[in-house]
């Protein structure tokens, strides 16, 4: 069974506006993390937001929130006030447990539209 | 702030071939993670390392190998290469258990 599952491959969203990319995952552990990346054309991988299975908020950073709903186990990032610069890939990404291993979802790209 | 630090960036072999990547982590980090993101797919986890010692281990083909040394910087070896292993390799390091996860710039691999 896949680990990390995105189902939007691809999204478009004005500028100015929010857009949520979803995450699901698959995990028997009871202690995991998520993550979200932004990967750009120019192909570099850039952290945006970490979200812990204990952690009782959900995680903010700036303009990037993740909304944490453990029951469904679903980790999706919502962006808002996007921005012409938003435009690229957006990987969810899981670490279960102890382990230094990371499994990755396929990704969805976003356009941003003037 | 010091970034992750992978050479060399773009590297062109033929089949057969061995090929050598290097990592540099951002100073302090104690683990270091090699992933291979082929055309149009997301990252796959190859191997991680965790204070100099082989930490977990994802799809890495037997042809590869990989070591942290005494200074944290980590090689991943490559051998007898083949025209599936062109890639975008990227390295990213973390301290601890991580709550971040770095990644360098990637060394893009070309077998031809």
């Amino acid at each position: 069974a896949q680990k990390i599952t995105q189902t939007q491959p691809g999204m478009f969203v004005q500028e100015k506006e929010a857009v949520t990319l979803d995450c699901t995952y698959d995990t028997s552990d009871p202690s995991y993390g998520l993550f979200w990346y932004k990967q750009p054309s120019s192909g570099e991988m850039i952290f945006l937001i970490y979200q812990g299975s204990y952690d009782q908020q959900n995680a903010t950073e700036g303009r990037y929130s993740l909304n944490f709903q453990k029951a469904r186990k679903s980790a999706n990032l919502v962006i808002s006030a996007s921005q012409l610069g938003d435009s690229a890939m957006y990987f969810c990404a899981m670490r279960e447990g102890g382990f230094n291993k990371f499994y990755f979802g396929s990704g969805t790209k976003l356009n941003v539209k003037p | 702030a010091a970034g992750v630090i992978q050479s060399p960036r773009h590297l062109i072999k033929e089949k057969r071939e061995t090929a050598t990547l290097k990592c540099y982590p951002i100073p302090r980090h104690d683990t270091v993670y090699w992933y291979q993101q082929g055309p149009g797919q997301d990252p796959q986890f190859l191997i991680s390392f965790y204070e100099k010692m082989q930490s977990d281990k994802g799809s890495i083909p037997d042809r590869f190998s990989a070591q942290q040394f005494s200074d944290y910087h980590s090689e991943l070896n490559m051998s007898s290469l083949e025209l599936g292993d062109s890639a975008l390799y990227f390295c990213a390091s973390s301290l601890g258990t991580p709550e971040e996860q770095y990644f360098g710039p990637g060394t893009r691999l070309t077998v031809t």
